[in-house]
C-alpha cells in the first residue's frame, strides 16, 4: 500500500480556472510535504514545500496542510496551459532523508 | 539552480545483460537518489546515498545495485536485466537535511527486451 495517496488521478480545467489537487498520507510520522511538477519528457521539479499547518501561498499556487488529518492540498488559480503537467505529492518523516511519492495527478488546462 | 545530468538518456538492453545508469551532480550535495517511474506507481525509491562510499536500500532494491564512488557520481547497476525493469529511471540530489528539496535529472528511458 502506498503511503501517499493522491486524488483525482486526472483533472481538466479551463484556462483561467481553479485547479484543486488532494493528497493524503497514511503514515503519521510524515511531517514534511512537497508538491512536485513534471512536464512531459522532463524530470520532476519542486513546486513548493509546506511544513506547518495552514496555508502557504506562492504566486498563483496555494498549498494547505492539515497535520491532524494528514491531508495536504494544492490550489492553482488562474490556471494556464503551461500548468498542464503531472503533479506529485511527496512526504518525508523527520530524521529520515527520503521522500515518499504519490502516484500523481495529471492536470490538463484547456485553452 | 541545481544541475543533475544522467546518461544514457535512452537504453535498449537484452534480458540477462548488464546495464549501468550514470548520474552526475555539480551542486556538491551530500545525498543522491535513484527512482523508477511507472504509470500508476509514481516515483519509487530504489537506492540512495549519504555521500561518497555509502549506499542504502530504498523501497524496491531487489535486482539493483548502486555505487557512489565520489560526491558527484552515483550509478545504478542492473546485473541481470529483466523485462520487468523496463521503466524510466530518475536520479536526484539533495543537500541532506530532511527539509531539503530534491533536484531531479532528466531521466533515462530503459527498455529491456
Amino acid at each position: 500500500q502506498q503511503k501517499v495517496q493522491q486524488s483525482p488521478e486526472s483533472l481538466s480545467v479551463p484556462e483561467g480556472g481553479m485547479a484543486s489537487l488532494n493528497c493524503t498520507s497514511s503514515d503519521r510520522n510524515f511531517q514534511y510535504f512537497w508538491w512536485y511538477r513534471q512536464h512531459s519528457g522532463e524530470g520532476p521539479k519542486a513546486l513548493m514545500s509546506i511544513f506547518s499547518d495552514g496555508d502557504k501561498k506562492e504566486g498563483r499556487f496555494t498549498a494547505h496542510l492539515n497535520k491532524a488529518s494528514l491531508h495536504v492540498s494544492l490550489h492553482i488559480r488562474d490556471s494556464q496551459p503551461s500548468d498542464s503537467a503531472l503533479y506529485f505529492c511527496a512526504a518525508s518523516p523527520p530524521n529520515y532523508n527520503v521522500l515518499y511519492f504519490g502516484s500523481g495527478t495529471k492536470l490538463t488546462v484547456e485553452p | 539552480e541545481a544541475a543533475v545530468t544522467q546518461s544514457p538518456r535512452n537504453k535498449v538492453a537484452v534480458t540477462g545483460g548488464k546495464v549501468t545508469l550514470s548520474c552526475n551532480q555539480t551542486n556538491n550535495h551530500n545525498n543522491m537518489y535513484w527512482y523508477r517511474q511507472d504509470t500508476g506507481h509514481g516515483l519509487r525509491l530504489i537506492h540512495y546515498s549519504y555521500g561518497a562510499g555509502s549506499t542504502e536500500k530504498g523501497d524496491i532494491p531487489d535486482g539493483y545495485k548502486a555505487s557512489r564512488p565520489s560526491q558527484e557520481n552515483f550509478s545504478l547497476i542492473l546485473e541481470l536485466a529483466t523485462p520487468s525493469q523496463t521503466s524510466v529511471y530518475f536520479c536526484a540530489s539533495g543537500e541532506g537535511d530532511n527539509q531539503d528539496t530534491q533536484y531531479f535529472g532528466p531521466g533515462t528511458r530503459l527498455l529491456v527486451l
